[in-house]
């Protein structure tokens, strides 16, 4: 079946700039999560999903940052005023529990110049 | 606070041999440990994980881990590596604080594996 799925894979955009990097869980998945990964380094927590709402959202580094999940499937991270440090790749991953493992995608790579 | 380290930045095992990548965590309470790798430009998979139970668990592509209580680890193994191993292992922990049931995951840094023919 179908995996995790993001888009885009890639996204350069200017300082300054609004971006939305969008997550397709896998199907009847109720958890999502974002994660963050700069170069060398293990991913880090942003924000978690069950359902609907943000169950969890004490990784997000700021109010620049922003996630939505409205139907409980489809999530979308939104950065507002981009900054050069933001520039990582940008994790999702999906699962059936929060005692289960999450399947990742392959990543949004954000380069912010 | 829960953690984990990878005390090796990188491995190397020639092709055939016995691998292991190291792994030890910092949990308040039972941890579940979970092992991902990750190939070059694509994401995370899921190797193995360890809940409760036996403290040998299998795993994928003939991976295993031990985890051992007392040392607060949880070691990667393999029986016989091969070139196609080759790729970034990162070790997570579920946080499991009082205000988190959600199961996000801590990772460490990441070793680097390269096994050689």
């Amino acid at each position: 079946g179908a995996g995790v799925s993001q888009t885009p894979s890639n996204k350069v955009t200017e300082k300054g700039k609004y971006v939305e990097l969008r997550c397709d869980p896998i199907s009847g998945h109720t958890a999502l999560y974002w994660y963050r990964q700069s170069l060398g380094q293990g991913p880090e927590f942003l924000i978690y999903f069950q359902g609907t709402g943000a169950a969890d959202d004490s990784g997000l580094p700021n109010d620049r940052f922003f996630a939505v999940r409205p139907e409980g499937s489809v999530s979308t991270l939104k950065i507002q005023r981009t900054e050069r440090g933001d520039s990582a790749v940008y994790l999702c991953a999906s699962s059936s529990g929060p005692s289960n493992e999450q399947f990742f995608g392959p990543g949004t790579r954000l380069t912010v110049l | 606070a829960q953690s984990v380290a990878q005390p090796e930045d990188q491995v190397n095992v020639a092709e055939g041999n016995p691998l292991t990548v190291k792994c030890t965590y910092s949990v308040s309470g039972n941890p579940y440990l979970f092992w991902y790798v990750q190939y070059p430009n694509r994401g995370l998979q899921f190797l193995l994980k360890y809940i409760t139970g036996d403290n040998l668990v299998k795993g994928s592509y003939g991976f295993e881990a031990e985890f051992n209580k007392s040392q607060t680890s949880f070691h990667l193994k393999k029986p016989s590596a091969l070139v196609s191993d080759s790729a970034l292992y990162f070790c997570a922990v579920r946080d499991i604080t009082f205000h988190n049931q959600g199961g996000k995951l801590i990772f460490g840094q990441g070793t680097e594996l390269s096994v050689k023919p």
